[in-house]
This record gives C-alpha cells, structure tokens and sequence, in this order.
C-alpha cells in the first residue's frame, strides 16, 4: 500500500517548456487535490476533482491543467512553464464526505529558469 | 472561510508542554478546528480535529473554549522531532449542504525545539 505517490521528484524545466506531474494513489479516495507551496508561505490550492472525470479551479488554477481520467490518477500540467511557477507541488486525496482529514504526496520540486 | 491569526514562530525546550492558540474570531456554526504539522520536505500531515472542548489524540490536544473564537493545540512535552510547521484551519469540511470541498492553509507557525 503506497498511499500518495507523485512523479517526478525533482525537474528543472526551461521557460516555455511543458510538462506534466502525475499524483497516484491507491486507497481509492474520491477526491485528490494539486497544491503549491511557495518558500514561507502556506499551501495554495490549484485544482481539485470530487470524482472520476471531474475537475475544478482552486484558488490560483492560472497557467495550469488538469485531468482525472482514472480514480486513482490526477495530472497536473503546464503548458508553457514561467519563473513564477517554481514551487513545490503536492498532491492529496480524501475518502468519504469530508475533506479534513487529507492524505499528502511527498512533494514534486520545480524550478523554471 | 473564517480567517485565522497564529503566531509565526515559537521556540521551546525539549520536555517542555508546548501550546500553540489560533484565533478565528468569525468562525461559523457548523466550521470545525483542524490542525496539520508540516516537516520540512514533506506534505502536511493531519494532527487533530474538534468542534468544541477538548479533543485528545496519541499525538496532541485540542482545546476549545464555548465561544469557540480561539483554539489551542497543545503538544506535551516536545521532543526534536516535533520541529514543523504548524497550521489551524477552520471551516466547514463536511460536504452535506453547504460544505466546502477545500481546505484553506495560512503561514503556519514554525516550532523550533531547542536541546
């Protein structure tokens, strides 16, 4: 049992550049979660999915995408990366009817020069 | 969501009981307490939860006065490893009527144990 797992671990990209963070789990959780975490700063929520072919914007979904086309798979992608988004992006997931309990990814560190 | 004021940064010995307040003075009838702890490196990790007086874990307690305007996570006697960053989220995260499905994190409070 792996729990949340995130893909790549580190990747430094060139502006311009795209790429795509894969965020698997297996306890088959409803809900996962893409979020940022800038230097000091708290978690910013990206995008989120309450189900199997659903996504929704979060508080700062600018310059991102998403797709959740299996239950256990959410993707985060950047089409054309920029300097601002240098971040540590976690993913996470929830079971049942409420979200406060959340179960976290270790993390994918991305630098855009 | 009801916004919530904690401290920045705190220091404390090891051995010692450390308390950390969260004030949350618009909180709402059906939002909850919830704490996370962050280490570096890693993605947060849910501590505990409550609604109103006290809630215990293995890990920590939770005390919430009747106006519920404040809370306190309470972390006995601290060792080294409970340097992390500590974050108080309040809201109403149970999706029956008008549940949020989001979790809002602010700054934290970074805990520094000291030998």
């Amino acid at each position: 049992n792996a729990g949340v797992t995130q893909t790549p671990k580190f990747r430094v990209l060139k502006t311009g550049q795209s790429m795509t963070l894969l965020c698997a789990q297996d306890m088959n959780h409803e809900y996962m979660y893409w979020y940022r975490q800038d230097p000091g700063m708290g978690l910013r929520l990206i995008h989120y999915s309450v189900g199997e072919g659903t996504t929704a914007k979060g508080e700062v979904p600018d310059g991102y995408n998403v797709s959740r086309l299996k239950k256990q798979n959410f993707l985060l992608g950047l089409e054309s990366a920029a300097p601002s988004q240098t971040s540590v992006y976690f993913c996470a997931t929830v079971s049942g009817t409420s979200v406060y309990e959340q179960y976290f990814g270790p993390g994918t560190r991305l630098t855009v020069t | 969501l009801a916004k919530t004021t904690q401290p920045i940064s705190m220091d404390s010995y090891e051995g010692q009981e450390v308390n950390i307040t969260c004030s949350h003075n618009n909180i709402a009838t059906n939002d909850y307490i919830t704490w996370y702890q962050q280490f570096p490196s890693q993605g947060p990790r849910f501590i505990i939860q409550g609604y109103k007086t006290k809630v215990t874990n293995e890990v920590a307690s939770l005390f919430i006065p009747a106006d519920r305007k404040s809370s306190t996570l309470s972390l006995p006697r601290v060792s080294l490893s409970d340097t992390a960053v500590y974050y108080c989220l309040v809201g109403d995260f149970y999706m029956s009527g008008a549940g949020s499905y989001q979790l809002t994190f602010g700054k934290g409070t970074k805990l520094s144990v000291i030998p």
